[in-house]
């Protein structure tokens, strides 16, 4: 079945530390994807999206991520998280009208 | 625009009970789309809507359940009768199919959710 996997469902990391949250999905041909920011109590926001061009895309608040066709991949990174970034994190496909979100990845960012 | 608008926020009900809920999309957008956010399932789609008609609802979890959209402005997700299992976030978000300058479509725009407790 066609799905959007996300590897890690709880992150643990401190203050500076680099972040790498990986996203798979089994779509073939042209996609549009995204990644998503659940911020405790509040509801999803787009973090970052790509649908053509450079592969590496570059979002809010310091977070990027890289499309690597080969791979069906499309990881979230960002160099030095900050408390600030404790959230759940969703990547996204659209695929023919249709977005399918992953299962969501806890991040908790220790001070 | 105020964003997606969603009502109530928050819903305390007796197992039995009928529950509404209520959406209000982005003005313009021709997308809406329903999520069920728990726990145990993550986020679920549960049914989306494009101009005003239902697409997709192989999401929705069973005859208890059923959304409507009147107008391009109000949508509605029925749960009938409630019950405990059913407790959730649920999410209301609407999109544009049409190219923005910034460039893409189908970001999705969340509304702040409905929380439903049903006891």
């Amino acid at each position: 079945a066609q799905s959007v996997s996300q590897h890690n469902h709880h992150v643990i990391l401190s203050e500076a530390a680099s972040l790498e949250l990986g996203c798979n999905y089994s779509y073939g041909g042209t996609v549009n994807l995204f990644w998503y920011v659940q911020y405790p109590g509040q509801h999803l926001q787009l973090l970052l999206k790509y649908f053509s061009g450079d592969p590496l895309v570059k979002g809010i608040k310091g977070f990027e991520a890289e499309f690597i066709k080969s791979k069906f991949s499309f990881n979230l990174r960002k160099p030095s998280v900050q408390w600030s970034d404790t959230a759940e994190y969703f990547c996204a496909v659209n695929k023919d009208f249709k977005t399918i979100f992953g299962a969501g990845t806890r991040l908790f960012v220790k001070a | 625009d105020a964003g997606v608008i969603q009502s109530p926020r928050h819903e305390v009900t007796e197992m039995g009970q009928e529950v509404t809920l209520r959406c209000k999309p982005i003005s313009g957008h021709d997308y809406l789309f329903w999520y069920r956010q728990t726990m145990m399932r993550g986020l679920e789609l549960l049914i989306y809507f494009n101009n005003n008609v239902p697409i997709d609802d192989s999401g929705m979890p069973e005859d208890r359940f059923s959304a409507k959209m009147p107008n391009a402005s109000f949508s509605t997700l029925k749960i009938q009768p409630s019950e405990p299992r059913d407790s959730a976030v649920y999410f209301c978000a609407s999109s544009s199919d049409k190219r923005t300058s910034g460039g893409g479509t189908y970001e999705q725009y969340f509304g702040p959710g409905t929380r439903l407790t049903v006891t």
